[in-house]
């Protein structure tokens, strides 16, 4: 069974640093991996998403990347903005989207 | 949000009652899902549906059913609530992204408390 781990469960950081988030996945049979982002009281938005043949995607300060062989994935954060603070989630799709548990950051100005 | 709607968004409901949760999408994608979002777990897939009367179970479908007779509705009914179906559910779709690769969006969320 797919397992899917995000650490740390929340991360506080000044504005303007650089971050990494982590997640991991017990099966490397994935079809592609994806990044969300999750305001309080609010559905999910998806911020990247990789596929099993790709090893990163950027989309303006965000990178992500994924290393299917040791099953992990990173989101990188460059500049970091109190606006960043919110919940992320990563999920990988076996046929079926399995999701982590979710970083919860909190950017202080 | 991809035109997704959820109905209702909050709801309380006693032990042992029916309840049913709308999902409607409005731009005809062929996969929708339910799923339940709780702490400490993520989101975990309950049902999904790939086309009309088409569904099938995901990793915590018991004590749930799912119907749908129109490609823009999806619904997902508790036919006897428990406390143990408190939670966040939320519908998404599967629809192509930015690079034309498919991904899913979600809907806003009905918080559903069962006392």
């Amino acid at each position: 069974k797919q397992e899917v781990t995000q650490i740390p469960a929340a991360l506080s950081v000044p504005e303007g640093e650089n971050l990494v988030l982590n997640c991991s996945f017990t099966d490397s049979a994935i079809y592609n991996l994806q990044w969300f982002r999750q305001d309080p009281g609010k559905g999910l938005t998806s911020l990247l998403l990789i596929q099993s043949s790709q090893r990163e995607q950027t989309s303006g300060r965000l990178n992500a990347s994924l290393d299917k062989s040791s099953g992990r994935s990173t989101l990188y954060i460059a500049a970091s903005q109190p606006g960043d603070s919110a919940t992320y989630l990563c999920a990988v799709s076996v046929g079926d989207m399995r999701f982590g548990a979710g970083t919860r950051l909190t950017v202080k100005p | 949000d991809a035109g997704i709607t959820q109905s209702p968004r909050h709801k309380v409901t006693e032990t042992g009652t029916p309840v049913t949760l709308r999902c409607h999408q409005t731009e005809n994608h062929r996969y929708m899902y339910w799923y339940r979002q709780d702490p400490g777990h993520g989101l975990r897939l309950i049902h999904y549906s790939y086309g009309v009367k088409d569904t099938d179970k995901g990793e915590v479908s018991d004590g749930y059913s799912v119907s749908r007779s129109k490609t823009e509705d999806f619904l997902l009914t508790l036919e006897s609530a428990t406390s143990s179906q408190t939670s966040v559910y939320f519908c998404a779709i599967s629809a192509p992204g930015l690079a034309g690769r498919y991904e899913q969006y979600f809907g806003p969320g009905t918080r559903l408390t069962v006392t």
